[in-house]
């Protein structure tokens, strides 16, 4: 069963625009991570937010992470065409597994 | 570094036949994923070995998978035999010696079509 969900599963916005990307999941984990996927690629890690942290920034890429919510959001500012791709949320629940949400697929419009 | 090989990256086969997808992880790395990608039900780890031994199988759907690492340097995912509802991307990852919760490198993927 997967244990990261994505909402929206699809989201398509104007190139400029921010793109926010939401994901909750149903167990305590040890950390969370974001990844991206182009279109008949694999796929590659964004970010990584440990449980103890709230916020982290990488570039144009912003992740917080709730824990008592048990939910992250994944912002994308400054929207690129390039940054049309399918986004998941992992987590790692300790478990030595890394499972996968579905995903949101982004478009980005010229 | 190039990254995580899988071969072949595209294979159409006839139900019934056996099918071999090979993996070759990044250098260094022990532990080794095979996952699987479809529309309907996203992706979903099959099995993962740590230092060539297998951890977890859990997520293999069933008997006709099989999942062998004889080196580090190798791996392969056997289905045999093969039926349409196996048509699938399949993804060979691998991660470093710090374990699980480090980054998953994916390789490009095995688009498989059984007919």
């Amino acid at each position: 069963s997967q244990q990261g969900e994505e909402d929206p599963q699809a989201l398509s916005i104007q190139e400029g625009e921010n793109a926010t990307m939401n994901c909750s999941y149903k167990t305590s984990i040890n950390n969370l991570q974001w990844y991206r996927q182009n279109s008949g690629r694999g796929l590659v890690h964004l970010i990584l937010i440990r449980s103890n942290e709230r916020e982290k920034h990488s570039g144009r890429l912003r992740v917080t992470l709730d824990t008592s919510k048990k939910s992250s959001s994944l912002l994308i500012t400054a929207s690129r065409a390039a940054d049309t791709a399918s986004y998941f949320c992992a987590t790692d629940a300790g478990a030595q597994k890394l499972v996968f949400g579905q995903g949101t697929r982004l478009t980005i419009n010229p | 570094d190039a990254g995580v090989i899988q071969s072949p990256r595209h294979e159409v086969t006839e139900m019934g036949q056996e099918v071999t997808l090979r993996c070759k992880p990044i250098s260094g790395h022990d532990y080794l994923f095979w996952y699987r990608q479809t529309m309907m039900r996203g992706l979903e780890l099959l099995i993962y070995f740590n230092n060539n031994v297998p951890i977890d199988d859990s997520g293999m759907p069933e008997d006709r998978f099989s999942a062998k690492m004889p080196n580090a340097s190798f791996s392969t995912l056997k289905i045999q035999p093969s039926e349409p509802r196996d048509s699938a991307v399949y993804f060979c990852a691998s991660t470093p010696p710090q374990g699980i919760g480090n980054t998953i490198y994916f390789g490009e993927g095995s688009w498989l079509t059984v007919v």
